[in-house]
């Protein structure tokens, strides 16, 4: 099945250890998305991907950076991890198309960061 | 500043009976709103979608009404079923050059009680 894959499924990190999360997918969508999820509170864009082209919300630290090197896989590197960086982190992908199209999301099952 | 709100972070409904869960927004920009549905140790899955030029989308068991003048919208489930528990997260999208930045509230769990 097409789907969206997240590695690991869980990661524990010490402050300040830089660590890397994965994403791939089977979907050949051209737009792929690194969401912070806190509990009890709403996913939190971090960036996107649109083909090649990287966006960055304004508000991600720069202790957050992401690469792309293909259509499929998608990485969220954390630099120097805090303990304020401990949540879910959920990839989703998307198939963008002309101004005005609306597609829905694909979400991976996410990873949970855990920071010692 | 929460451009997508949801007041009620939990809801509980027997079974067989109707859920309703609400979203309001802010951004008049938002033209488009959709449903996920998140079990556990799992990622959101979308589950229906309106846009803003219609004012109700049906699918099986699931309504969404939007009212636009009251940036208000909310999601029917009738008739409710014990699979139906789960965080449901309302969002909010507006589209710029083909690409869609989605804005997400922050989930209502719903309990369906046999």
């Amino acid at each position: 099945d097409a789907m969206v894959i997240q590695n690991p499924r869980y990661q524990v990190t010490q402050f300040g250890k830089p660590v890397t999360l994965s994403c791939s997918q089977t979907l050949n969508h051209n737009v792929m998305y690194w969401y912070q999820q806190k509990s009890s509170q709403a996913p939190k864009l971090l960036f996107h991907y649109y083909d090649k082209d990287f966006n960055n919300e304004a508000d991600t630290p720069d202790n957050f950076q992401s690469r792309r090197p293909n259509t499929s896989f998608c990485f969220l590197d954390i630099r120097s991890p805090g303990l304020g960086d401990a949540a879910m982190y959920l990839c989703a992908t998307l198939r963008g198309g002309l101004a005005g199209a609306y597609n829905e999301q694909f979400f991976g099952p996410g990873t949970r960061l855990t920071v010692l | 500043d929460q451009q997508v709100k949801q007041n009620s972070p939990s809801l509980s409904v027997q079974e067989g009976r109707i859920s309703i869960l609400n979203c309001d927004y802010t951004n008049s920009m938002f033209d488009y709103f959709l449903w996920y549905k998140k079990y556990p140790a799992e990622g959101p899955t979308f589950l229906i979608s309106i846009s803003s030029i219609k004012d109700k989308n049906e699918d099986g068991r699931f309504t969404v009404f939007l009212n636009k003048s009251a940036k208000h919208l909310s999601l029917h489930i009738v008739p409710s079923q014990p699979g139906d528990s789960a965080v449901y997260f309302c969002a909010a999208s507006a589209n710029s050059g083909g690409y869609q930045k989605v804005t997400f509230g922050t989930g209502t769990k719903l309990q369906v009680i046999p």
